[in-house]
């Protein structure tokens, strides 16, 4: 059974930084690994897809890379911003899940003025 | 395109009660998606949909639980007797499947809680 985790669990880090979300998973036989945004009340919203064949993505200030074969995806951003606050969640779209998507438990990053 | 819209955005519920949520995805899109949330949690699987065929189901999705997508455009999830564990946020989902990555968009919830 495939196991996202994300660490750390919670980032605080004033504006202007640079920062790393991590996300490890289990099982390496995925079809694809996407980063999505959460507001505090709201849905999710998509930041990058990195489809199995890839390395990685990039959208704006975001990065993310994915090593499959180590189970990992990283999510950079550049010249955090307060606007960047939100919960980043990272999911793995297995190849025998039935493109049902497995959630990490998320990272709650805070960006300080 | 107008995203996912989800109905209602807040139910409250006595326990034992039915409630029905409703989804309206992306109009093109041809797959749907109900995932839950509970706080602090990443979104749990419960089922999808291929056009009107619902081809996945959760172990999650008890007998109390049933979902329709009939035409293949919006989709409902019903429970019934709803237990307090069953409060959280009721996400759906759409896709396009065979697009490129096949990227999910959400629609922003139906945040459930039972008294």
């Amino acid at each position: 059974k495939q196991e996202v985790t994300q660490i750390p669990a919670a980032l605080s880090v004033p504006e202007g930084e640079n920062l790393v979300l991590n996300c490890s998973f289990t099982d390496s036989a995925i079809y694809n690994l996407q980063w999505f945004r959460q507001d505090p009340g709201k849905g999710l919203t998509s930041l990058l897809l990195i489809q199995s064949s890839q390395r990685e993505q990039t959208s704006g200030r975001l990065n993310a890379s994915l090593d499959k074969s180590s189970g990992r995806s990283t999510l950079y951003i550049a010249a955090s911003q307060p606007g960047d606050s939100a919960t980043y969640l990272c999911a793995v779209n297995d190849l025998d899940a039935g493109n049902m998507l497995t959630f990490g438990g998320g990272t709650r990053l805070m960006v300080k003025p | 395109d107008t995203g996912v819209s989800q109905n209602p955005r807040h139910k409250i519920t006595k326990r034992g009660q039915n409630v029905t949520f409703r989804c309206d995805p992306i109009s093109e899109h041809n797959r749907l998606y109900w995932y839950r949330q509970t706080l602090g949690q990443g979104p749990e699987f419960l089922t999808y949909f291929q056009n009107e065929a619902q081809l996945e189901k959760s172990r999650l999705l008890s007998d109390r639980f049933s979902a329709e997508r009939p035409k293949g455009s919006f989709s409902t999830l019903e429970i019934q007797r709803t237990e307090q564990g069953d409060s959280a946020m009721y996400l759906c989902a759409s896709s396009l499947f065979g697009g490129a990555g096949e990227k999910l968009f959400f629609g922003s919830g139906t945040q459930l809680s039972v008294l």
